[in-house]
């Protein structure tokens, strides 16, 4: 099966500092999507990004299918943004990666 | 527009009991998903359907069993519960992108 990397695996940042986050797939995919899951478990939906980029206010995603990889860009990251990052790619199913641990400091 | 929605929202049970949760959407999706979540750990599959009355399983199917009699519900059923059935449990439905619920957190003692 598919193979999801993500990188870093934990990452600490003071507040208002950006940061990109980076998941590789091994094989092509017909969609991606960026998740962030908040202390309490909650599995917030952040993109779908097949390709191309997409911004939503001080969070961007990048994906390039054609090299096998994305990105997420944090920008200004504030407290509320910690948490886990997960990168999941669709083959028929979703394939997660095991995540990015993020804690963000004030 | 409730999305995804789970019950029950916790659980414990003991060794050899059977429980079944219950996920429902009200998104009209085609495609419905049952994961688990084990501590520092990403999700796993354990059983999906692509329309009403059909299912399939994931990467973790056994112990679990599923029903899709109506295209809003999914049912995930633990027939006789093992310590190694503790975790949280996500469902999500999707047309394209996933959509989750906000999960049930199971405890087998």
């Amino acid at each position: 099966g598919i193979q999801v990397e993500q990188s870093p695996p934990d990452l600490i940042l003071q507040e208002g500092a950006n940061s990109t986050l980076r998941c590789n797939f091994s094989d092509s995919v017909n969609n991606l999507q960026w998740f962030h899951q908040n202390p309490w478990g909650q599995l917030i939906n952040l993109f779908y990004i097949p390709s191309g980029t997409k911004q939503n206010g001080r969070l961007s995603a990048t994906t390039v299918a054609t090299e096998r990889y994305s990105l997420l860009y944090i920008s200004s990251s504030q407290t509320t943004d910690s948490g886990v990052y997960f990168c999941a790619v669709v083959e028929g199913k979703l394939q997660f990666g095991a995540g990015t641990q993020v804690v963000v400091t004030p | 527009n409730a999305g995804v929605t789970q019950t029950p929202k916790f659980r414990v049970l003991k060794t050899g009991q059977s429980m079944t949760l219950l996920c429902a959407q009200d998104m009209n999706h085609e495609y419905m998903y049952w994961y688990r979540q084990d501590p520092g750990m990403g999700l796993r599959l354990i059983h999906y359907s692509v329309g009403e009355g059909t299912t399939a399983k994931g990467e973790v199917p056994d112990g679990y069993n599923v029903s899709r009699l109506k295209k809003q519900n999914f049912l995930l059923g633990l027939e006789s519960a093992a310590p190694s059935q503790t975790s949280v449990y996500f469902c999500a439905s999707s047309y394209r992108e996933q959509y989750f619920g906000p999960g049930t957190r199971l405890t087998v003692t």
